[in-house]
């Protein structure tokens, strides 16, 4: 089955440093999606990034798809301390379901 | 902005009670979600419904689970008799376009179960 894993699993920068996380994952893919989550909150859509897709910009987010490493990365550009939280890829395919890793926590530091 | 919208945002009840956990989608969504997550796990897939009827559901949902739309804008999950290992935070979702499109979801009903 389909599964998004992240590294790192804790990601610690101080502001204004770029912040990337990877994301895994096992089977063929509809699309990719990150999602943002602070802590004990709901969870946050990014971006949406085709599997047709190979590179996707929305403000300082930049995401990256290689469809035949099976690999996504997030890159967050110049963090600031309100990027804190914990960021999750979610895979879906064919059925209705998305699939989450088990997410990247980033902290960064002021 | 339209947003997915959950009550309560706790809930706290006995071990075999029912409990009902209520989300209103986003209105022009034909897709709708819901997704549990146990304090320190990761998102889990639930189940799946469309056109009134269940698409998808993981092997968590057993027959202890049940969801319904009982009107036009509320996504109802009913837990026939809570268990301890319930306790998690449950997510509703919905999406206009099924998995192609993004998922949005609501903002979750912690239910701890005693």
């Amino acid at each position: 089955s389909q599964q998004g894993e992240e590294d790192p699993q804790a990601l610690s920068i101080q502001e204004g440093e770029n912040a990337t996380m990877n994301c895994s994952y096992k089977t063929s893919i509809n699309n990719l999606q990150w999602y943002r989550q602070n802590s004990g909150r709901g969870l946050v859509h990014l971006i949406l990034i085709r599997s047709n897709e190979r590179e996707k910009h929305s403000g300082r987010l930049r995401v990256t798809l290689d469809t035949s490493k099976k690999s996504s990365s997030l890159l967050i550009t110049a963090s600031r301390a309100a990027d804190t939280a914990s960021y999750f890829c979610a895979t879906g395919q064919g059925a209705q379901k998305l699939v989450f890793g088990q997410g990247t926590r980033l902290t960064i530091n002021p | 902005e339209p947003e997915v919208t959950q009550t309560p945002s706790h809930q706290v009840t006995q071990m075999g009670q029912e409990v009902i956990l209520r989300c209103v989608p986003i209105s022009n969504h034909l897709y709708f979600y819901w997704y549990r997550q146990i304090l320190g796990q990761k998102v889990e897939f639930l189940v799946s419904f469309y056109n009134n009827e269940i698409s998808e559901k993981s092997e968590i949902f057993d027959d202890q689970f049940s969801v319904e739309r009982p009107d036009g804008s509320n996504f109802t999950l009913k837990i026939r008799s809570t268990k301890l290992e319930d306790s998690a935070m449950y997510f509703c979702a919905s999406s206009s376009k099924g998995l192609t499109d993004t998922q949005y979801f609501g903002p979750g009903t912690r239910l701890t179960v005693l």
